[in-house]
């Protein structure tokens, strides 16, 4: 079993969608979650942190459960420039803290 | 935010022969800097963490002699594929962790890849 597994995808949706993925972590010594955002070639870029009590950045909310060790991603409003490849990702802490687990990523089209 | 640099972008080599891959913090300290390898359609595998004035740390699986790494500065750290295969042919991503001075926490910054093709 992988230790990060996502939605394996693609989503295809038009403009102005709502779209969730979810993410599941296995070791539960992660302390540190976060979304990242890698489009076609390029490296990732951090689309934002996730955290126990939630947290909204525009169209974008992320929510963590730890106790079920899931985490999701909620984009609403869907634009085109959203379409990129999504990657949860998941840091221990103290030693290992920086050691990134990365999952496979979900790969979100979204269509005029 | 802080800025990670990688050299080169791209790069061709012959089976056999060696590349080295640079990885520079340009406007930071980091006395640790991690490798990453991306096969295509596959996520980022944590290759090693690259510790400055020590040796790395090489994730279980990967090859210490193939994988060289040397971390001699604050700023540069370098991984140099030895003996190079076409099956080492992948895109090479660092990362270095460096506070945010908008939330104040750390986070991790990633160069823009090198894409290394063996033929």
């Amino acid at each position: 079993r992988k230790e990060v597994e996502q939605d394996p995808g693609p989503f295809n949706v038009p403009e102005g969608a709502t779209v969730a993925f979810n993410c599941t972590y296995s070791n539960s010594a992660s302390q540190s979650f976060f979304w990242y955002r890698q489009d076609c070639r390029k490296e990732p870029k951090l689309l934002m942190s996730v955290y126990s009590s939630g947290n909204e950045d525009g169209r974008f909310t992320a929510q963590l459960n730890r106790a079920s060790q899931y985490i999701s991603l909620l984009i609403r409003d869907s634009k085109l420039s959203d379409s990129a490849t999504y990657l949860c990702v998941v840091n221990e802490e103290g030693r290992n803290a920086g050691k990134s687990t990365f999952g496979d990523g979900t790969t979100l089209t979204v269509k005029p | 935010g802080a800025v990670v640099s990688q050299h080169p972008s791209r790069v061709i080599c012959k089976s056999g022969t060696s590349v080295k891959i640079e990885c520079r913090s340009l406007d930071f300290q980091a006395t640790t800097m991690f490798w990453y390898r991306q096969f295509p359609k596959q996520s980022l595998m944590l290759m090693a963490t690259s510790n400055e004035g020590s040796k790395a740390t090489y994730e279980q699986g990967v090859e210490k002699d193939k994988f060289l790494i040397n971390h001699a500065s604050l700023t540069l750290s370098t991984l140099t594929v030895t003996s190079a295969h076409p099956e080492d042919s992948s895109f090479y991503i660092c990362s270095a962790i460096a506070p945010n001075p908008r939330s104040g926490s750390y986070e991790q910054y990633f160069g823009p890849g090198t894409r290394l093709t063996v033929t």
